[in-house]
């Protein structure tokens, strides 16, 4: 079975600079999706980034990025520039079909 | 822009009451979810809906039943509720028709049993 894990439930940063969110999983299938999800103190879960397996080049969506290495199993995010309104909860989910896999979550601090 | 409603933001219900909590989208989705939320925890599949009046168990379906008579609509029913099931709850749904396409979430109902 599938499996997600983040290791780091809580992380800090301080306003503009980088930080990365490290996100592992477990499968034995060769093609799949993987998800960061964001969810802001206010609740809705909102989708950050989407990564193909099959496609080698790191998906970006402006200041979020993943670095996606395959042979490893791991789905990192990197937040450049972080913002206040980057504060959340951040969950990876990988897709195994009609379901997601979830990670339990790295809370995310933003010190201004 | 995908619009997911539940019913409520915040429930308070008695320990043995039965306890429906609504979810509706508006954008064709064939699938919906219905995930349950703790910390520490990350969100757990309790059941999902391929289409109307289908439905399939997830990982922690037990105390809980759903219905899906219409395809914008996918209820969660607790039979009989228990303070254990005092938890976040979150609907989703996406789009079956393209392949793997993001689940889009609801505000989330926070479900207090006493």
């Amino acid at each position: 079975a599938q499996t997600v894990t983040q290791s780091q439930p809580e992380m800090s940063v301080q306003e503009a600079e980088t930080v990365t969110l490290s996100c592992t999983y477990d499968t034995s299938e060769s093609d799949y999706y993987l998800f960061w999800y964001k969810q802001p103190p206010s609740r809705q879960m909102i989708l950050v980034i989407r990564q193909e397996a099959y496609k080698q080049q790191n998906a970006t969506e402006n200041r979020f990025s993943v670095n996606f290495q395959k042979a490893a199993k791991s789905f990192s995010l990197k937040i450049s520039d972080s913002q206040l309104g980057d504060a959340a909860m951040y969950f990876c989910a990988y897709d195994s079909n009609y379901q997601l896999i979830w990670g339990a979550g790295t809370k995310l601090i933003i010190k201004p | 822009d995908v619009k997911v409603t539940q019913s409520s933001r915040y429930l308070v219900k008695r320990t043995g009451e039965k306890v429906f909590l609504e979810c509706v989208q508006d954008m064709d989705h064939e699938n919906m979810f219905w995930y349950r939320q703790d910390p520490g925890l990350g969100l757990r599949l309790i059941y999902f809906s391929y289409d109307v009046k289908m439905k399939e168990k997830g990982d922690i379906p037990e105390g809980y039943s759903v219905s899906r008579e219409k395809k914008e609509r996918f209820s969660l029913i607790l039979e009989s509720a228990s303070t254990n099931q005092t938890s976040m709850y979150l609907c989703a749904s996406r789009s079956h028709r393209v392949f793997n396409q993001p689940q889009h979430f609801g505000d989330g109902t926070r479900l207090s049993i006493l």
